[in-house]
């Protein structure tokens, strides 16, 4: 699996957008961009995965490059609720564990 | 929303002591796993299972540990003589499928493992 590289930590103003940067620039043709949260030491939460489009969901949208080589999250509207650490994989389709980095601490200032 | 389940939310053992820490991964959900967080540190791949057998384990999952279905709803990672340095956060996590779609992992709440 290709590695990421994510900024340590950022803040973020609560009701602005946070934009999350992860760059993967080894990334193969199979492998998807995936998006993770950890709220203190709750479980991974799964937030958004993508191959090459951009994507939006509830949560969050995705947009990847159109090299691939690197991808940002963005949080439309940041509440406090969404200070976590946000952890950027790659992963191709048929593997199985997820590598977890040391990710970005996100803290929503009030 | 359906949710992967674990029990206890927090087990104290002492050392050399077996633990068997319990999940309910999602109904329809085919794949496996067990993570672990050691306070402060990143999360750890531990073992996947799918087809009722492990189909990944990493280093951190030697002879100690084992994994097991013994019905269709739970799924048990079991130490056998637990020691200090396997104090930490347990995450059970289950997929439903392969491919495009279906492919995210979905984790449970932990289970806070103190050996004493």
């Amino acid at each position: 699996d290709a590695k990421t590289t994510q900024p340590t930590s950022m803040d973020c103003a609560e009701g602005r957008a946070a934009n999350l940067p992860c760059n993967h620039s080894t990334i193969s043709g199979n492998e998807y961009v995936y998006w993770y949260r950890q709220i203190h030491s709750q479980g991974p939460q799964y937030i958004i995965h993508g191959l090459k489009n951009n994507e939006t969901n509830e949560m969050a949208s995705l947009i990847i490059t159109e090299d691939r080589k690197s991808s940002t999250l963005i949080l439309p509207h940041a509440t406090l609720r969404d200070t976590a650490v946000y952890y950027c994989i790659v992963r191709s389709n048929t593997g199985n564990q997820f590598y977890f980095g040391t990710g970005t601490s996100l803290t929503v200032i009030p | 929303e359906p949710e992967v389940t674990q029990t206890p939310s927090h087990q104290v053992t002492q050392m050399g002591q077996e633990v068997i820490l319990r999940c309910v991964p999602i109904s329809n959900h085919l794949y496996f796993y067990w993570y672990r967080q050691i306070l402060g540190q990143k999360v750890e791949f531990l073992v996947s299972f799918y087809n009722n057998e492990i189909s990944e384990k990493s280093e951190i999952f030697d002879d100690q540990f084992s994994v097991e279905r013994p019905d269709g709803s739970n799924f048990t990672l079991k130490i056998r003589s637990t020691k200090l340095e396997d104090s930490a956060m347990y995450f059970c996590a289950s997929r439903m499928r392969q491919g495009m779609s279906g492919n995210e992992q979905f984790f449970g709440p932990g289970t806070r493992l103190t050996v004493l």
